[in-house]
């Protein structure tokens, strides 16, 4: 599996878009990428998976390349509750996830 | 929905003994996982399985082993406990290459 790249720390205001840029250069064919929001004591939880291009829901947007060697998480308008650890995972047939560092992402008031 | 349950939530072990964690989902997801994550360190696989009676290794087996007997069930066993094991311990199902779904993990302290 593609290993993954993500910066360890960023700060933000509070109401600022956050992108969070993840390198995946081994990335193979058959590979998604998702991304993973975890608080404190509690497991991940899933934030948005995607192939190509971009893919939006109601809480973030992923920006993938043509050449899908990275991959980057937008937050829009980030609040106190978006403190939080992300992971960037490269995916591929449910059989193995492995998670990088992740980057720790601290929103001030 | 249940989703994914681990028991217990919280244990100590001295040093040699053995326990069982538990974990069982009730989403009929085929494919079951299971990571530790040291404190402050991102999640490290250890086992996982594609369906009932199917166990691969993940990064870090040693010291761990498994078994799915069936869909719902996937229990990790620790053998000879040693304080490199003390960690957090998270199980999580998936039905592919969607998400994943985490249980609330198991503290585990050997001392």
């Amino acid at each position: 599996l593609a290993k993954t790249t993500q910066p360890i720390s960023m700060d933000s205001y509070e109401g600022q878009e956050v992108n969070i840029t993840c390198s995946h250069n081994n990335i193979a064919t058959n590979d998604y990428i998702t991304w993973y929001q975890q608080f404190p004591s509690q497991g991940p939880r899933f934030i948005i998976q995607g192939y190509k291009t971009k893919v939006t829901n109601e809480v973030a947007s992923l920006f993938i390349p043509a050449d899908r060697k990275s991959s980057t998480l937008s937050l829009p308008r980030v609040s106190l509750s978006d403190t939080a650890v992300y992971y960037c995972l490269v995916s591929r047939d449910g059989n193995q996830f492995y998670f990088g560092t992740g980057t720790s992402l601290t929103v001030i008031p | 929905n249940a989703g994914v349950t681990q028991t217990p939530k919280f244990r100590i072990l001295k040093i040699g003994q053995s326990m069982t964690l538990q974990c069982t989902q009730d989403m009929n997801h085929n494919y079951m996982y299971w990571y530790r994550q040291d404190p402050g360190m991102g999640l490290k696989l250890i086992y996982y399985s594609v369906g009932a009676g199917i166990t691969d290794k993940g990064e870090v087996p040693n010291g761990y082993n498994v078994s799915r007997s069936t869909t719902e069930d996937f229990p990790l066993r620790l053998e000879l406990a040693a304080p490199s094991q003390t960690s957090v311990y998270f199980c999580a199902s998936s039905y592919g290459i969607g998400e994943l779904f985490f249980g609330e993990g198991s503290r585990l302290t050997v001392l």
